[in-house]
């Protein structure tokens, strides 16, 4: 089993549409959460963090947790598509562990 | 402006000629990181290092080195590089709230 697991995609959607990416990972030990947008061949740009249960919003993003269910999403509402990247999920245990990426298409 | 700065951006090499990679932050963070990104493979760590003198194998550590004489100063190290690792490098430094990466170097070695 995968650390941490992410629908590969591509998951595509409408503009100004939700888009919910999602994530599990393996350790219930692991403290910190967070969401890396990539856009193709830059480097990943921290998006948000969330270390408690619950949501976290920050503009039209929202990181939500579920600890017991191992569970860590990631709302964007009114989608771009300059939002358009590959979605990377991260996750804190010993160290920094990454998903595969979810591409995220958003069409005009 | 906190950054990450990872040079060079582009190279292409032959298989066997060594090669450096440099990596250099001003956050004044100790942890650093190399990773390398491949289609379908996600970002592998190659090497940590969690200061200066301190540094420890990823999980894809065969074919490389590194090394960590400054706080600041992270450099990968190809001895001899093979096909197998054209790749897209990333240098990394953790702060507080997660990493901070540099802009990549794409490694081409024919």
């Amino acid at each position: 089993q995968k650390e941490v697991e992410q629908n590969s995609g591509p998951l595509s959607v409408p503009e100004g549409a939700i888009a919910s990416l999602n994530c599990t990972y393996s350790d219930r030990g692991s403290q910190s959460f967070f969401w890396y947008r990539q856009y193709s061949g830059k480097s990943p740009e921290l998006i948000m963090f969330i270390y408690s249960n619950g949501d976290k919003e920050d503009g039209r993003f929202t990181a939500q947790l579920n600890k017991a269910s191992q569970y860590v999403s990631l709302l964007i509402r009114d989608s771009q598509p300059s939002d358009s990247a590959t979605y990377l999920c991260a996750v804190i245990t010993y160290d920094m562990r990454f998903g595969a990426g979810t591409r995220l298409t958003v069409k005009p | 402006e906190a950054q990450v700065t990872q040079n060079p951006r582009y190279l292409i090499t032959v298989t066997g000629k060594k090669l450096t990679v440099t990596c250099s932050q001003n956050m004044n963070h100790e942890y650093m990181s190399w990773y390398r990104q491949d289609p379908g493979l996600g970002l592998r760590q190659i090497y940590y290092s969690m200061n200066v003198e301190v540094t420890d194998k990823g999980d894809v550590p065969e074919g490389y080195k590194v090394s960590r004489k400054e706080k600041r100063n992270f450099p990968l190290i190809l001895e001899s590089p093979s096909p197998n690792q054209t790749s897209l490098y990333f240098c990394a430094s953790r702060g507080a709230h997660g990493y901070t990466f540099g802009s990549g170097t794409r490694l081409t070695v024919v």
